[in-house]
């Protein structure tokens, strides 16, 4: 079974500072792939990234990138120059390529930026 | 963009009555789930659907649940008897393609209240 571990409740952030959301996985299949979603209070759902199991490199999009430590199991989501539109939660979440792709959540973390 | 959406944005309903809730996912896309979310804790995924047949579920998707594609664009998720603890934000999502790479694109969600 696949498991997403998103220890950090909440995190607090100042304005253009840059901070780390944690994320650690587990799984037994060598194929797989790593997202994470933004959920503001108004509840929609927002793709931000994504890191598969056999890239080579760590994921970029925008101000956003992924550090991809796969000896660690682990796929934190790097957020550079905070905004207070990046206030919001912040859901890791894990498929594996057997099957149709269903997606495991982590419990997500609260992100406040303030002024 | 193209993007997923889902009617009502908000229904309540008195426990024990029928509730279907509506999605039209985006047009060339052939994956569909159904999540939902409890107040306050993680995204569960509930079923997906690919060439007009269930093709994973989870445990949670008893059968008072089903899912219909009733046409080629909508995609219903219809509760029979519902239950105070169907109280939840119920968020569909599609894909296009089974790569291992393509995020799920998620809708508004329908905020379900049970009465």
């Amino acid at each position: 079974a696949q498991k997403i571990t998103q220890t950090q409740p909440g995190m607090f952030v100042q304005e253009k500072e840059a901070v780390t959301l944690d994320c650690t996985y587990d799984t037994s299949d060598p194929s797989y792939g790593l997202f994470w979603y933004k959920q503001p209070s108004s509840g929609e759902m927002i793709f931000l990234i994504y890191q598969g199991s056999y890239d080579q490199q760590n994921a970029t999009e925008g101000r956003y990138s992924l550090n991809f430590q796969k000896a660690r199991k682990s796929a934190n989501l790097v957020i550079s120059a905070s905004q207070l539109g990046d206030s919001a939660m912040y859901f890791c979440a894990m498929r594996v390529n057997s099957g149709y792709s269903t997606l495991t959540f982590g419990k997500g973390t609260m992100l406040l930026v303030s002024p | 963009e193209p993007e997923v959406t889902q009617t009502p944005s908000h229904q309540v309903t008195q426990m024990g009555q029928e509730v279907i809730l509506r999605c039209v996912p985006i047009s060339n896309h052939l994956y569909f789930y159904w999540y939902r979310q409890i107040l306050g804790q993680k995204v569960e995924f509930l079923v997906s659907f690919y060439n007009n047949e269930i093709s994973e579920k989870s445990e949670i998707f008893d059968d008072q649940f089903s899912v219909e594609r009733p046409d080629g664009s909508n995609f219903t998720l219809k509760i029979r008897s519902t239950k105070l603890e169907d109280s939840a934000m119920y968020f569909c999502a599609s894909k296009n393609r089974g790569d291992s790479n393509q995020p799920q694109h998620f809708g508004d969600g329908t905020r379900l209240s049970i009465l």
